[in-house]
């Protein structure tokens, strides 16, 4: 059974710092993997998808790489801003249904 | 559409009613996905239609949840005589193909009460 674990739960940081979270995975097995945002009260938000093909993903100030042999993807946010300020989840597809299997999500803080 | 559309977004309702959740997926995605997120936990899987096959029901709770998919387009998820542990955020789902990613909707809050 596929496992998700995102490291750390919360990070707080002041605005212009460049941070890096956490998403690893136990079956290497993957199609692809997607990180989302998730601000309070809302829906999920695609940020990236990466291709188990594929090393990395790049959109704007976001950057997610996947090293799918040992079973981690880091989701590098350039320059921070208090907009990012929400909720960052990793998923893999897994099972027959190909359903998304989430992990916890990083809280993430930008102080003004 | 040009998105995943949930309704309603917010439910209030009382303990032992029914209620029904609505989901538009994305024209041209088969694919269609029901998860829960209940407060400080994970999301979890309910339900999976893809095209006109028989629905994976592995993730529903209880025989109180149910869901159909009506002409493999919008779907409707159904929770009989409501306890307050279904108080929840519920999320769908859709995708064309998984190598293409899954769009979510925005969810429906709902509180049972």
């Amino acid at each position: 059974k596929q496992e998700v674990t995102q490291i750390p739960a919360a990070l707080s940081v002041p605005e212009g710092e460049n941070l890096v979270l956490n998403c690893s995975f136990t079956d290497s097995a993957i199609y692809n993997l997607q990180w989302f945002r998730q601000d309070p009260g809302k829906g999920l938000t695609s940020l990236l998808l990466i291709q188990s093909s594929q090393r990395e993903q790049t959109s704007g100030r976001l950057n997610a790489s996947l090293d799918k042999s040992s079973g981690r993807s880091t989701l590098y946010i350039a320059a921070s801003q208090p907009g990012d300020s929400a909720t960052y989840l990793c998923a893999v597809p897994s099972g027959s249904a190909r359903q998304l299997t989430f992990g916890s999500g990083t809280q993430l803080t930008v102080l003004p | 559409g040009a998105g995943v559309s949930q309704s309603p977004s917010n439910k209030v309702t009382e303990k032992g009613k029914d209620v029904e959740l609505r989901c538009d997926p994305i024209s041209g995605h088969t694919a269609l996905y029901w998860y829960r997120q209940s407060l400080g936990q994970g999301l979890e899987f309910l339900i999976y239609f893809q095209g006109n096959s028989a629905p994976d029901k592995s993730g529903l709770p209880s025989d109180r949840f149910s869901a159909e998919r009506t002409g493999g387009s919008v779907s409707t998820l159904t929770i009989q005589r409501t306890q307050q542990e279904d108080s929840a955020v519920y999320l769908c789902a859709s995708t064309r193909e998984v190598d293409y990613g899954y769009t979510f909707g925005s969810g429906t809050r709902l509180t049972v009460v």
